[in-house]
């Protein structure tokens, strides 16, 4: 089975500040990985994904994240937050096509001025 | 492009009414689900489809039926309401699991 881990459930960073949600991830063959964005009242829309082609991955708005096999890590990084960047972030999986896809519990990151 | 569209946007039930929140995409993705949001828990899976005519429970099915008798539309049906499906719903469709999943806007669903 697979499944997703996200600790702690809210981040808060300055503005300007190094944004980094942790997400570590299990999974039995090698997985496909996710970051999607929630903003208030909206739905979700992605951020990035990993499919093996790179480990390393960069995504919109200036977040990245980096796959690391040995740690089962999938975490998501931002060099420096702004305001707008305050949302909830979730990480999710999947294992193949027609696999389910599982999210995390998600991050609320809030930004301070 | 409407990508996909969630109907109704909220919802007032009472205990042991039934209702059927819809979801149709117009991307012709093969996989849709249905996820329902609480505090705390993040997304959780009720029912998904890799298809018109195929569909399996997620990890929350208990209370809920689908079918998918069309590729656009994946309709999730609350056969007798309960104040633990107070919730937010979110429909989703892809191509497969392994690419992008386009999310709708959400039904805001209230049991009293």
């Amino acid at each position: 089975a697979q499944s997703v881990t996200q600790l702690g459930s809210h981040v808060s960073v300055s503005e300007g500040a190094l944004v980094l949600l942790r997400c570590n991830y299990s999974s039995s063959v090698p997985p496909y990985l996710f970051w999607y964005v929630q903003y208030p009242n909206q739905g979700l829309q992605l951020l990035l994904k990993y499919t093996s082609a790179a480990t390393l991955v960069k995504g919109i708005n200036g977040f990245e994240a980096e796959f690391k096999k040995s740690e089962t890590s999938f975490h998501l990084t931002k060099p420096s937050a702004h305001m707008r960047d305050a949302a909830e972030y979730f990480c999710a999986v999947s294992t193949g096509a027609n696999s389910k896809l599982t999210f995390g519990k998600g991050i609320t990151l809030s930004v301070r001025p | 492009n409407a990508g996909v569209t969630q109907t109704p946007k909220f919802q007032v039930l009472k205990t042991g009414q039934s209702m059927t929140l819809q979801c149709a995409q117009d991307m012709n993705h093969e996989y849709m689900s249905w996820y329902r949001q609480d505090p705390g828990m993040g997304l959780r899976l009720i029912h998904y489809s890799v298809g018109a005519g195929i569909t399996d429970q997620g990890e929350v099915p208990n209370g809920y039926n689908v079918s998918r008798s069309t590729t656009e539309d994946f309709p999730l049906r609350l056969l007798s309401a309960a104040p633990s499906q107070t919730s937010v719903y979110f429909c989703a469709s892809s191509s497969t699991t392994t690419t992008e999943a386009f999310f709708g806007q959400g039904t805001r669903l209230t049991v009293v």
